[in-house]
Parts: structure tokens; sequence; C-alpha cells
């Protein structure tokens, strides 16, 4: 399966801190994804990172992503409540049928405490 | 809005009954996904369209699961015979081809089946 495991299943941090999440695939992929889901709500795409990229950053968010390791990480820094919220990570790769599919694993719940 | 849109946001059933969800994607979006999500568990994808044509059907599919998008735009998602398993949010995306696979969700259909 291609989906993506992140780890840890669960974060708890104080507002401020910064926050590492690490997800790991299985087979090659031309992109990687992060959503954020808020509690009950649809996902929101946070960033993507091509399969030729290590690093790339979006305001507080920072993604890496090494296909060596078939591992990529995201780090949210300065940490804030409104962060709080389980985070996804979603390898695409080519389905076969003409698209690209992304595949997610069980997320990594942050809380962030004020 | 001109985000995705599902409705309704949530419906209550009794075993056995029909359902339809309804998916609005986002206007020039030619490719519309449905995915279900279980508590703790990230969203596992269940088909997807190109324009009118669906292209890709997940094995958790069953017989009892049809999904349509007869003009390339709307789509609906109908489950018959509901189970108790089949208890579930059921979430909508969209996307442009040649857009590396970035989906934009809508907030999801929350389904329970008493």
């Amino acid at each position: 399966s291609q989906q993506g495991e992140e780890d840890p299943q669960a974060l708890s941090i104080q507002e401020g801190e910064n926050a590492t999440m690490n997800c790991s695939y299985k087979t090659s992929i031309n992109n990687l994804q992060w959503y954020r889901q808020n509690s009950g709500r649809g996902l929101v795409h946070l960033i993507l990172i091509r399969s030729n990229e290590r690093e790339k950053h979006s305001g507080r968010l920072r993604v890496t992503l090494d296909t060596s390791k078939k591992s990529s990480s995201l780090l949210i820094t300065a940490s804030r409540a409104a962060d709080t919220a389980s985070y996804f990570c979603a390898p695409s790769s080519y389905s076969g049928a003409g698209s690209y599919q992304l595949t997610f694993g069980k997320g990594t719940k942050l809380s962030v405490i004020p | 809005d001109t985000g995705v849109s599902q409705n309704p946001r949530h419906k209550i059933t009794k075993r056995g009954q029909n359902v339809t969800f309804r998916c609005d994607p986002i206007s020039e979006h030619n490719r519309l996904y449905w995915y279900r999500q279980t508590l703790g568990q990230g969203p596992e994808f269940l088909t997807y369209f190109q324009n009118e044509a669906q292209l890709e059907k997940s094995r958790l599919l069953s017989d009892r699961f049809s999904a349509e998008r007869p003009k390339g735009s709307f789509s609906t998602l109908e489950i018959q015979r509901t189970e108790q398993g089949d208890s579930a949010m059921y979430l909508c995306a969209s996307s442009l081809v040649g857009a590396r696979n970035e989906q934009f969700f809508g907030p999801g259909t929350r389904l329970t089946v008493l």
C-alpha cells in the first residue's frame, strides 16, 4: 500500500513551541501533500512537495522530503491554539487509471495548549 | 462560496434504507473524488470521476454503493440498503487535471445508520 503513515499518532505542546510530525510511505511518488483537518470538518490542503524537491516553506510550515528514505516531515513553528487539528500526509502516486491518487494514513492529532 | 459543497451535512437513517448524498465541486474542476472516513482514520478512497466518466472504483465500493456525475458537474453518491458499518463521514474533493493532484475537500456528510 502507498498509504502514508504519520508519527506520532498524537502530540501535545505548549503554544509557541514547534511541532514536528513525520510521515513514511512505501513506493515511488510524484509528490507528497500535507492536509489539516479540524474536528468533524473537511480537509484543508496545506502544502505540496514534489518528488524532486527536498524542502519547502509556506508561512510557519516547513516540509522536508527524503525520497531515499521514503519519508517526509512537517514542522509547524511558533504554534498557536488554532493549529490544534489532525494532520495527514498524502503521498500521490499514479493509480494506473489515468490519475494520481492520494492515500492517507491515520494522521497525527496535534493539541496546542494555550 | 466558491469551494466544494456537500449536502446534506448530516444524515441519520435506519438500517436498510437508501440514502443519497450530493457534492458540488469547484466549478472549473474536472476531477471529482469520493472518500469515506471513519473515526480515528484517514480518508479512504472510494471512487473518482474525470468529467462525467467514472474512471476508478475502490474495492471498498460494494455493489450497494453507486456514484454518478451525469453532466460532469455535481456528483451523487447513493448507498442502498444501508448497514450500520456504513456509518462514516463521506468526503468529496475536486481537482484540476494537471494541477499536481492538489485536492480541495468539502465539509463532508456525516452518515449515522441506526
